[in-house]
């Protein structure tokens, strides 16, 4: 089966910091592109950051460049999203999926539910 | 960066209607636009790629068109499991944008 499977949900602090996970089965990882969608609570779907798994090039919005960093390991099928520093804004579900080709996104993953609170 | 301005923000509509929504570019993205489809709680669904190709597995009440710069979604009879909120995406350069979405309530 074609699947994403994110690492699950995470209640960190302020000022901590935190890497979730996307793993790829069932089909060739290396090939396509994964990216990272953050969805606030209440409100709409924004577009993070995209990597290819196969020589790690990675784009990211302005909007999040130099906020968060993604990465892959290809050789465990996975892709990272990870933040340094956390803040009570980066309150957020956040999902990876998959790029089909020159389309955008087939599969997603189920999400990955981030609260930073005190 | 390039713009998605997605109209209305919000609709009510019954059981059986038409329903149209818009997503405008700020700028020409050729037929790079998907529509997502997202029901509370749940993970966004791909209904609609490459502006106008129906996605395997979605009814074909669902229609998409449009290239350049203006795309519509159509729901040619709208269902109860119809209501939702809707998302276009332009994947024609990065960074990525998603439209701010449409929530399709019932009347």
């Amino acid at each position: 089966e074609v699947q994403l499977v994110q690492s699950g949900a995470e209640v960190k602090k302020p000022g901590e910091s935190l890497k979730i996970s996307c793993k790829g089965s069932g089909y060739s990882f290396t090939s396509y592109w994964i990216g990272w969608v953050r969805q606030m609570p209440g409100k709409g779907l924004e577009w993070m950051g995209i990597i290819y798994p196969g020589d790690s090039d990675t784009r990211y919005s302005p909007s999040f460049q130099g906020q968060v960093t993604i990465s892959a390991d290809k050789s465990i099928s996975t892709v990272y999203l990870q933040w340094s520093g956390l803040k009570a804004s980066d309150t957020a579900m956040y999902y990876c999926a998959r790029r089909s080709g020159y389309d955008a996104f087939d599969m997603w993953g189920h999400g990955t539910m981030v609260t930073v609170s005190s | 960066d390039i713009q998605m301005t997605q109209s209305p923000s919000a609709m009510s509509a019954s059981v059986g209607d038409r329903v149209t929504i818009t997503c405008r570019a700020s700028q020409g993205i050729s037929n790079y636009l998907a529509w997502f489809q997202q029901k509370p709680g749940k993970v966004p669904k791909r209904l609609i790629y490459a502006a106008s190709s129906l996605e395997s597995g979605v009814p074909s009440r669902f229609s998409g068109s449009g290239s350049g710069t203006e795309f519509t979604l159509t729901i040619s009879s709208l269902q109860p499991e119809d209501f939702a909120t809707y998302y276009c995406l332009q994947h024609n350069s990065y960074p990525w944008t998603f439209g701010q979405g449409t929530k399709v309530e019932i009347k």
